[in-house]
C-alpha cells in the first residue's frame, strides 16, 4: 500500500520567510499526489495536487513538484503569512476505491 | 466545487449514550466515503471505508460494533458511536472522492468534535 513520510513539526517561521515542507512517498505505480491543509478546528481542504511526473501543483502561493526519480512532493512557498499557520498533510492518491493514508502532518506556525 | 457537509460540528453526550454523525455530499454522488478520527495534534487515523449499498470496511483495531457505519445512499453516510465512553472523545472527519478517477481529490467535511462526559 501507499505510505508517506513528512517533515517532523512543528515548524515556526517569521512572516515573509521561505517555507519548505519535505514529503516523500512510497506507492504502487504512479499515483496522483496531494497536499491538504487543516486550519484550527476545521476539516481538511485540498491545497494543491499533481497528477503525473514533473507536474507542478500550485495554489495560494504554494507550489509542489511531482518528482518521480526521488519519489518526493515537497511543498514550498516563497513568502509565508501569519494566515498560513495550519497543519499540512501530504498524501499519495490511489485507485478510485482505495483508501488514502495520510502522513503525520506538519504543524506550521508563522510569527508576525 | 464539490462540497461535503458534516453534521453536527460538535456534540456533548453522556457516557453510555449513542451519537450519530452525518456526512453528506451536496453536489456530487459518492459511492465511497471515508471516516477518520483525529486526536489532538496528531494525524488522521482512517477508521473505515463506507461503501454505498454494502458493508463498511473497517481498519484493523476499529470495533465495528461500536462504530456503526451506514451508507444508505450515494450522498449520505452516517457514523454512529454506540455506548460512548470518555475515551471516544475525539475529532471525527468524513471525506468523499469528488469523482471516480484515481486522481480525484478527497473532499472533507469540517469535522465533528465529540465530547463524552
Amino acid at each position: 500500500g501507499n505510505s508517506v513520510t513528512q517533515m517532523e513539526g512543528p515548524v515556526t517561521l517569521s512572516e515573509e520567510a521561505f517555507l519548505t515542507i519535505n514529503c516523500t512517498y512510497t506507492a504502487t505505480g504512479y499515483p496522483s499526489l496531494f497536499w491538504y491543509v487543516q486550519y484550527p478546528g476545521e476539516g481538511l481542504q485540498l491545497l494543491l495536487k499533481a497528477t503525473k511526473a514533473d507536474d507542478k501543483g500550485s495554489n495560494k502561493g504554494f507550489e509542489a513538484t511531482y518528482r518521480k526519480e526521488t519519489t518526493s512532493f515537497h511543498l514550498e512557498k516563497g513568502s509565508v503569512q501569519v494566515s498560513d499557520s495550519a497543519v499540512y498533510f501530504c498524501a499519495p492518491g490511489g485507485s478510485s476505491a482505495s483508501k488514502i493514508i495520510f502522513g503525520s502532518g506538519t504543524r506550521l506556525s508563522i510569527r508576525p | 466545487g464539490a462540497v461535503v457537509s458534516q453534521h453536527p460540528s460538535w456534540v456533548i453526550c453522556k457516557s453510555g449514550t449513542s451519537v450519530k454523525i452525518e456526512c453528506r455530499s451536496l453536489d456530487f454522488q459518492a459511492t465511497t466515503m471515508f471516516w477518520y478520527r483525529q486526536f489532538p495534534k496528531q494525524s488522521l487515523m482512517l477508521m473505515a471505508t463506507s461503501n454505498e449499498g454494502s458493508k463498511a470496511t473497517y481498519e484493523q483495531g476499529v470495533e465495528k460494533d461500536k462504530f456503526l457505519i451506514n451508507h444508505a445512499s450515494l450522498t449520505l453516510s452516517t457514523l454512529t458511536v454506540t455506548s460512548a465512553h470518555p475515551e471516544d472523545s475525539s475529532f471525527y472527519i468524513c471525506s468523499a472522492r469528488g469523482g471516480r478517477a484515481h486522481n480525484s481529490p478527497l473532499h472533507f467535511g469540517n469535522g465533528t468534535r465529540l465530547t463524552v462526559t
